[in-house]
């Protein structure tokens, strides 16, 4: 089925562990995305990638960090959890930068004690 | 102050009632707007986008842009049960470039 996996669906997590989010999209899609879902605020970007080996820096960057070494996989981790980091979290992709169409996958729920 | 201010709801309307939604924003570069839905504990998914100001429809949908009032509205008619969701409005534009900003979200509950 084409589109967009995340593992995992859920994790508890100690602050100060470290956790990789992973996410594959089968869509050859050129540009990906990680988002953050708090209650009011929406969805917040973290990182992006216009294409595979580049990334940057979204609205709320810091205490993540993403790679992107082919088209399909584009990860992120969190180096030393905190539990402000208690989020919900989607990977999207679009087929090119800044199309506005971007398929989300079915996100990460993420508790960190 | 938020980029895009949007009421969280919940809004509850009968079924086959007309459903507002509006957006707010501030940021006068913002060019490109969408809708998009979210059903719970899914994904975001593409419902409606438009580029002007003016009114777009799609089957029970309408998008409604005022670029110099910065509004923008999404309108449901004859709503269903199965309309409930929260749905999300986003922009882009200006020095945000390709990046999309997005509104809080408002849950709509539809009750047959």
């Amino acid at each position: 089925i084409a589109g967009i996996t995340q593992a995992p669906t859920s994790q508890i997590l100690a602050a100060g562990r470290r956790m990789t989010l992973r996410c594959t999209q089968d869509m050859r899609h050129n540009a990906m995305y990680w988002y953050r879902q708090d209650l009011g605020l929406g969805l917040r970007l973290i990182h992006y990638s216009n294409t595979a080996g580049t990334t940057g820096k979204g609205e709320v960057p810091d205490g993540y960090s993403v790679s992107r070494a082919n088209t399909d996989d584009f990860p992120l981790t969190l180096a030393s959890a905190v539990p402000s980091q208690t989020s919900v979290y989607f990977c999207a992709s679009s087929p090119l930068p800044g199309t506005d169409t971007q398929y989300f996958g079915p996100g990460t729920r993420l508790t960190v004690l | 102050q938020k980029e895009v201010e949007q009421d969280p709801g919940p809004l509850s309307v009968p079924e086959g009632a007309i459903v507002s939604l509006n957006c707010t924003y501030s940021n006068s570069a913002f060019q490109y707007f969408m809708w998009y839905r979210q059903y719970s504990r899914k994904g975001p998914e593409l419902l409606m986008y438009t580029y002007s100001s003016g009114n777009k429809e799609d089957g029970r949908f309408t998008a409604q842009v005022d670029k110099s009032s910065k509004y923008i509205s999404l309108f449901i008619r004859d709503s269903q049960p199965s309309d409930s969701a929260t749905y999300l409005c986003a922009m882009r534009g200006g020095a945000a470039g390709n990046k999309l900003t997005f509104g809080g979200g408002t849950r709509v509950l539809v009750k047959p």
